[in-house]
């Protein structure tokens, strides 16, 4: 079964730090772009950050760059996110997904057929 | 970026109606449009890609047409199971989604 599982949401207070896991089973973790998707509380989705197969391609949304950072290990199978410098606005739940198509040199024209089942990340004192 | 809207943002619908949603873009995207199925605490279910293509094992009263700028998700006749919110999102950039249309029992 294709399975993606994050870990590592918590309670945070502004300006720390915090990763975020995502855990890959069930297909050729090496052979997709992976994304991460956040939906705040009672809003809609906002794509935060892709990272292409080999991990030579890859962006973020305005509202993340230069405090997040996107990574992956496939020899782990594991995708993660480094938030840094988190603010109020970083609330949310954070959600893993697949590339629905397989390895290309681009993370752009593809979209995502596999989400996780999403990790909350509060950003409060 | 790319500007996604969608329209109704909420519609109520019966047991076995066609229920279309649109989508529009803020300049052309082609055909790299996706609809997404939301249900409350549960992650996004992909339903349609490239505008028309058919996810595998999504039943075939859903469909989607359009390119350039206007898009259409189309549920033939509503199941009990299709109350849900709807998302479209284009990744001719880097992606955006609009902001949802959800369908509610009449």
């Amino acid at each position: 079964e294709v399975q993606l599982v994050e870990s590592g949401g918590d309670l945070v207070q502004p300006g720390r730090s915090l990763r975020l896991s995502c855990a890959a089973s069930g297909f050729n973790f090496d052979d997709y772009a992976m994304h991460w998707v956040r939906q705040a509380p009672g809003k809609g989705l906002e794509w935060v950050s892709g990272i292409n197969w080999n991990s030579g391609s890859y962006g973020y949304a305005d509202s993340v760059k230069g405090r997040f950072t996107i990574s992956r290990d496939n020899a782990k199978n594991s995708l993660y996110l480094q938030m840094n410098s988190l603010i109020a606005e970083d609330t949310a739940v954070y959600y893993c997904a697949k590339a629905l198509g397989g390895a290309v040199a681009t993370i752009l024209y593809d979209t995502f057929n596999i989400w996780g089942q999403g990790t909350m990340v509060t950003v409060s004192s | 970026d790319i500007q996604m809207t969608q329209s109704p943002s909420a519609l109520s619908a019966s047991v076995g109606d066609r229920v279309t949603i649109t989508c529009r873009a803020s300049q052309t995207i082609s055909s790299w449009l996706a609809w997404y199925q939301q249900k409350p605490g549960k992650a996004p279910k992909l339903l349609i890609y490239k505008a028309s293509s058919l996810e595998s094992g999504v039943p075939s009263r859903f469909s989607g047409s359009g390119s350039g700028t206007e898009f259409t998700l189309t549920i033939s006749s509503l199941q009990p199971d299709d109350f849900a919110t709807y998302y479209c999102q284009q990744y001719s950039g880097f992606w955006t989604f609009g902001q949802g249309t959800k369908v509610e029992i009449k």
